[in-house]
């Protein structure tokens, strides 16, 4: 079964880090784009993190750059997020998703896991 | 920086209802970078519509997507129970954007 699936959540103080995991089965990720996307208590989906299949390209929104670092571990068929700096804004849950894209085409995300959830809180 | 607007914010509507939900780009957009998400509480995000109009992989034929340029439509022909839930449109680019979601409740 191709399955993604999150871990690394949990409750972090103001100013803090996290590093989360996504491991994928049921297939290889060395040949895909994977991006990072949360959602905040009462609000919806938003994107934060991109990373190509050989790390050549890797966007994140503005309300994480400088703050999170994506990277994947082909060999490991994993997915990270360093997350630092954490403020109250950043408490969400934080899914992976799976890319089907190329060099002028993009099929969309469609594999996600169940998503960790991330609270900053004191 | 292109914004992504999704209305209704809420659609109140009966099971055997057509559903129609729009969703507005700030600017111009390549419809093929276009897509819809369902999102569940509690589940993960599945994709329903990329290209603007291509159906995902197991999608029931009562989901369409239409539109072009600034407006797309995502239409649900004859809402079922499980169609129930909060719908996303998306648009690919060099910083991924999501609308603001509608959510379709039951009435």
């Amino acid at each position: 079964e191709v399955q993604l699936v999150e871990s690394g959540g949990g409750v972090v103080q103001p100013g803090g880090s996290l590093r989360l995991s996504c491991e994928a089965s049921g297939f290889s990720i060395s040949t895909y784009s994977l991006n990072w996307v949360r959602q905040a208590p009462g609000k919806g989906l938003e994107w934060i993190s991109y990373i190509s299949g050989p790390s050549t390209t890797i966007n994140y929104a503005d309300s994480v750059k400088g703050r999170f670092t994506i990277s994947r571990d082909n060999a490991k068929n994993s997915l990270y997020l360093q997350m630092n700096s954490l403020t109250a804004e950043d408490t969400a849950v934080y899914f992976c998703s799976r890319v089907v894209a190329g060099p002028g085409w993009w099929y969309g995300m469609d594999v996600w896991g169940q998503g960790t959830t991330v609270t900053v809180s004191s | 920086e292109i914004v992504l607007t999704q209305s209704p914010g809420t659609l109140s509507l009966s099971p055997g209802e057509r559903a129609t939900l729009s969703c507005r780009a700030t600017q111009s957009v390549t419809s093929s970078y276009l897509d819809w998400y369902q999102h569940k509480p509690g589940q993960a995000p599945r994709l329903l519509i990329y290209g603007a109009s291509t159906r995902a992989t197991g999608i029931p034929d009562r989901f369409s997507g239409s539109g072009s340029g600034t407006d797309f439509t995502l239409t649900i022909s004859r809402l079922e129970p499980e169609d129930f839930a909060v719908y996303y449109c998306h648009l690919y680019g060099d910083h991924l954007t999501f609308g603001g979601g509608t959510k379709v409740e039951i009435k």
